[in-house]
């Protein structure tokens, strides 16, 4: 069966440290990969998506980087976090196009202080 | 404007009321998919639909693709069913948007 994994689940950060949340995919081959950030009481925002290993598309420009070095791993990172990181991150995966399901991971609570 | 609207943002039922959450949408689909987000914050698929009806237990998701609209339909509601609804729609461009959610609380 296919199962994705996201961890951590809670991180608290200072300002100005890294940052690095992994992704990893189970029971597929080739996913399409993304990684989403929650605020409060906003809609889920599109960081990062991948179609392959190494191919990364950024939708919103922050100090935030993504990373595919292999199929099924997907890794969320920054040199160093700003207060306005803090959220609810959310990997997820699908197969192909169309009629295809969205898988979520657990998530990760982001707090920057 | 969104590509992806939800109506209402808060919605408030006594046990065993019928609810309704809707969902319209801008851009051009091939599926609609109704998620649920846990207090916890997992988010879990529900339906994925692109045409027609469909129904799972007391949950039924229909879909209008002429006017871009979908609905959401909970039967019998039940406390256990107070969650956040997101709508989301995936492009022919393969792209995924969302709506910001409906936060439903089904009283005992």
């Amino acid at each position: 069966s296919q199962t994705i994994h996201q961890w951590p689940a809670t991180l608290v950060q200072p300002v100005g440290s890294p940052l690095s949340l992994e992704c990893t995919v189970e029971g597929t081959s080739n996913p399409n990969l993304y990684w989403y950030r929650q605020a409060a009481g906003r809609g889920l925002q599109l960081l990062f998506y991948s179609v392959g290993i190494g191919q990364i598309s950024s939708e919103v420009p922050q100090n935030l980087s993504a990373s595919r070095p292999q199929d099924r791993q997907f890794i969320l990172s920054s040199k160093k976090l700003l207060l306005s990181d803090s959220g609810f991150y959310l990997c997820a995966w699908s197969q192909g196009q169309g009629l295809s399901p969205l898988h979520f991971g657990n998530g990760t609570r982001l707090t920057v202080t | 404007k969104n590509e992806v609207e939800q109506s209402p943002q808060n919605l408030t039922a006594q046990e065993g009321e019928f609810i309704t959450i809707n969902c319209s949408y801008s851009v051009g689909i091939s599926a609609l998919h109704w998620l649920q987000q846990h207090p916890g914050g997992g988010i879990v698929s529900l339906f994925m639909l692109s045409s027609g009806k469909k129904k799972h237990g007391r949950l039924i998701a229909t879909i209008n693709i002429q006017e871009k609209h979908s609905s959401l339909h909970i039967t019998a509601s039940h406390p256990r069913d107070s969650a956040v609804y997101i709508c989301a729609v995936r492009t022919t461009g393969n792209q995924f948007y969302f709506g910001t959610g409906t936060s439903l609380t089904v009283i005992p």
